[in-house]
């Protein structure tokens, strides 16, 4: 299968910082890639659809200006987590669609940890 | 609005057979998928259906009825490697996006 890869694994930063996560496909071009936040023991929430060359698409609940999202080019996505709470500590997993494919699956990369103090 | 319901915890026996339900209502469907999630793990691909019947895939197979908004997947002699949390997943038609139900914990015995 396509392979996705996100960066940093893990991240600890400082109440008040701001810290970004990538998520690139490394084998394939996405124009959608999916960014979802996952609590420990509940499944997995959709936060944004990431577009390549336009603006994302927030699900509702989910304030677009804390967080940032970027679709540069067909093979990344970032998510920046701005001005970080301890309440922004979550799972955070980026997913991606084939482009062409008729949307079958996606891809999901391993993940990010980050914990906000 | 989106809603999927699975069970939250399911106990099984190594060797048996065990089937997980889920059931959803939502604004557009243009697919349902079942995922694979161990612990601390990114959820892993398991299964697809669109259309009404069931798909079989080596030891897991997954059903679908649109009619009744009902998914099910079947795992067949279970290993303990199995363990794990199992992801339902409606696509909707909107952009392709996809929504997860809770998901399914499920403890395989010896």
């Amino acid at each position: 299968g396509a392979v996705v890869s996100q960066h940093p694994s893990w991240v600890i930063c400082k109440s008040g910082t701001s810290v970004k996560i990538e998520c690139r496909s490394l084998d394939f071009q996405a124009t959608t890639m999916f960014w979802y936040r996952q609590f420990p023991k509940k499944s997995l929430m959709l936060m944004a659809t990431s577009n390549e060359g336009s603006k994302a698409t927030y699900e509702q609940g989910v304030e677009k200006d804390k967080f940032l999202i970027n679709h540069a080019s067909l093979t990344l996505s970032t998510l920046t987590v701005t001005s970080a709470h301890p309440e922004d500590s979550s799972f955070y997993i980026c997913s991606a669609r084939v482009q062409g494919d008729s949307g079958n699956t996606i891809y999901f990369g391993e993940g990010s940890w980050l914990t906000v103090v | 609005g989106q809603n999927i319901d699975q069970p939250t915890e399911m106990t099984a026996t190594e060797g048996a057979i065990v089937q997980i339900n889920c059931t959803y209502q939502t604004s557009g469907f243009n697919g349902l998928f079942w995922y694979q999630q161990h612990a601390g793990e990114a959820p892993t691909f398991l299964s697809y259906n669109v259309l009404d019947g069931l798909e079989e895939k080596g030891r897991f197979s997954s059903f679908l009825s649109r009619s009744k908004g009902y998914s099910y997947l079947l795992l067949k002699e279970l290993q303990m490697k199995d363990s794990a949390s199992y992801l339902c997943a409606v696509r909707s038609n909107n952009f392709n996006k996809f929504y997860f139900g809770s998901g399914t914990k499920l403890n395989v015995k010896p």
